[in-house]
Parts: structure tokens; sequence; C-alpha cells
């Protein structure tokens, strides 16, 4: 059990919006630790999406976003491509525990 | 552009002690904000945060493993260790070493391709 709680699978059609949340408590986000985002496809490694909250590494297309409010955190994908089809994990710190990944949820692009 | 590179034995009998090594090149392991981590993830599971540890040589551990695991750096080599020891089952998985940015924010920035361990008599 993660202590960052993501659903275990989103779906959306090519060129939709999909959001994946991420939940975590007063010791980690609600504390105001930043979130971060990975991205892993098939077989790779994870590759980091979003930094900070809301922050894009250089090559990272802008159709991926990122938000954070309260003890919560979501990741939104606009403009859904084929190549999207991946597993997605949110990462923050806890008071406790130090760095903590969500549990990851797997994007399906129908 | 630092990349990063695991090497390990792949298949450790239990009970023993497992040990990887991440050579870092492109940049220096000796970066300030920079530490340099160990990440695992089980098969069909999740990723799991383990260890990191800095050039001044202060290490943090995942409290869940930290009476079996310990992070050693060789900076003449530009290369980290990781040392888990008493493994079972329960410990096969990837293991990525990846570099993770601090100053507060505490992100993953770079990733090694993972080296699979299994554990196994």
């Amino acid at each position: 059990q993660s202590v960052l709680t993501q659903p275990p699978s989103v779906s959306g059609a090519p060129g939709q919006r999909v959001t994946i949340s991420c939940t975590g408590s007063s010791s980690n986000i609600g504390a105001g630790y930043e979130v971060h985002w990975y991205q892993q496809l098939p077989g790779a490694a994870p590759k980091l999406l979003i930094y900070g909250n809301n922050n894009r590494p250089s090559g990272v297309p802008d159709r991926f976003s990122g938000s954070k409010s309260g003890t919560s955190a979501s990741l939104a994908i606009t403009g859904l491509q084929p190549q999207d089809e991946a597993d997605y994990y949110c990462q923050s710190y806890d008071r406790s525990l130090r760095d903590v990944f969500g549990g990851g949820t797997s994007l399906t692009v129908l | 552009q630092v990349q990063l590179q695991e090497s390990g034995p792949g298949l450790v009998k239990p009970s023993q002690t497992v040990s990887l090594t991440c050579t870092v090149s492109g940049g220096s392991i000796r970066a300030d904000n920079y530490y340099w981590s160990w990440v695992r993830q089980p098969p069909g599971k999740g990723l799991e945060w383990l260890t990191y540890i800095y050039h001044s040589g202060s290490s943090y551990y995942n409290p869940s493993l930290a009476s079996r695991v310990t992070v050693s750096l060789d900076m003449s080599k530009s290369q980290f260790s990781l040392h888990l020891s008493s493994v079972t089952a329960a410990d096969t998985a990837v293991y990525y070493c990846a570099r993770l940015y601090g100053s507060g924010r505490n992100y993953f920035d770079r990733w090694g391709q993972g080296t699979q361990v299994t554990v196994s008599s």
C-alpha cells in the first residue's frame, strides 16, 4: 500500500484529455512538499515528466501539465496520443518516510 | 548529459548479500545538490525508493529497509554502490540507479536503464 494513492488505471481516446490523481496527506503533499511525475513506457526506465508540481523538463510536450492543491496533485494530458500509453507515477517527500512514490497509474489509449 | 549505468550479478541466492554498482558518466559525482540514488521495481509493481548518498558521504535510507541496505561512493571511479543483505524472493526486482536533485525539491532527473536482480536458490 503506497503512501501516495493513484488510480490503478485510466483510459481515453486519441485527442481526448485525461487526468491522473495523486492523493497524499498532511505528512507529504499537504505539508507543502512538491509533487513530481514520471512516465514509464513499457520495458523502459522511468522518465521525469513534471517536477516541482507544474514544471516540464526540456523536451516534454506542453500537452502534459501538473497541478497541486491541498493534499492532492493531478497530472493532465491533453490531445492524447497512442505513444502516451504508459505507466505514470507521482512522487513527493514525506516527513517520516522521506521520498515516496504513488502506486502508479496505467494509461490506456483506446 | 549525465548518464548512469547499473551493473550487478543478476541472480542471487536467498540469505546472501547482493551488491550493485552504478557508473556515472558525462558529469561529476561531486556536483552540488545532487544525490546518488537507488530505486527498485518488483515485477508488475510500482517504484520504491531505497537510498541515496551525497558526495560528502552523507547517506539516507528507506526506513523499511534501513537494517539491510548500505550505500557507498567511490568518487575516484565515479561510481556508487548498493549492498542489500539477507535477500529473499521479495527482493526480486529491477534495480535502478538515479540522480536526485535535492535543495528541498527532491526529484529524480536522470535514471539508469535498470538491472534485473532475481533471488532464487
